[in-house]
């Protein structure tokens, strides 16, 4: 069955620290997201990416955040300075998009350790 | 605000019971509701997708149903195993073109032997 990967699985930083989370989502899926967990507390929506580009994003997605899709493959998500309060599990997810087809199929998701 | 509850936040039942799960939301235009089981340490895994005229559907030993009147939704869980120890998200997607699913806080299901 088609699996969306994430890499790495785990990642420790310093704060003020750049740090890419990578994401290869479902080959034929064409909307692709982030979202983050905090350890404890509720899926989060970061942002979501179509046809090369930001469709729509939340109040979290700041400046600090940014998406690319470098190649027809990766999915990538930045943060450039990290927080502490950046510590989370991201989970990439990605949908095929066509009519009734909108399941997500989540990663493993990474967990971030900012120090 | 769109909100998406759930009830209870955590459930302890023996190995083999049966147990409901429960979620009302206020998300509106209404799109569809799922369920997910998200293991520790894992993505969240789809279990069910309902639309508006759909009201149940089943996948093996978990059938929810969905009430669109009162906005509520509920996940039964028939003769549990330990591997249904997870978190189970109840998740509601606007419709009228914006996709952006409001996630429930989930309930955590522990089974014990």
């Amino acid at each position: 069955e088609p699996e969306v990967t994430q890499t790495p699985s785990h990642q420790v930083t310093q704060m003020g620290q750049e740090v890419i989370l990578r994401c290869v989502p479902i080959s034929n899926h064409l909307y692709f997201y982030w979202y983050r967990q905090i350890l404890g507390q509720k899926v989060e929506f970061l942002v979501s990416f179509y046809n090369n580009e930001i469709s729509e994003k939340s109040e979290i997605f700041d400046d600090q955040f940014s998406v690319e899709r470098p190649d027809g493959s990766n999915f990538t998500l930045k943060i450039r300075s990290t927080k502490l309060e950046d510590s989370a599990m991201y989970f990439c997810a990605s949908r095929l998009g066509v009519n009734g087809a909108n399941v997500l199929t989540f990663g493993a998701g990474s967990r971030l350790t900012v120090l | 605000k769109n909100q998406v509850e759930q009830s209870p936040q955590s459930l302890i039942i023996l190995e083999g019971k049966n147990c409901t799960l429960q979620c009302n939301y206020t998300v509106s235009p209404f799109s569809n509701l799922r369920w997910y089981k998200q293991d520790t340490g894992r993505g969240p895994v789809s279990l069910t997708i309902m639309t508006f005229s759909e009201n149940t559907k089943s996948n093996g030993r978990y059938t929810a149903t969905l009430d669109a009147d009162t906005k509520q939704s509920s996940l039964h869980i028939t003769a549990s195993q330990l591997s249904d120890s997870a978190s189970y998200i109840c998740v509601v997607s606007e419709g009228g073109g914006s996709y952006i699913p409001t996630f429930g806080r989930g309930t955590s299901l522990i089974v014990h032997p």
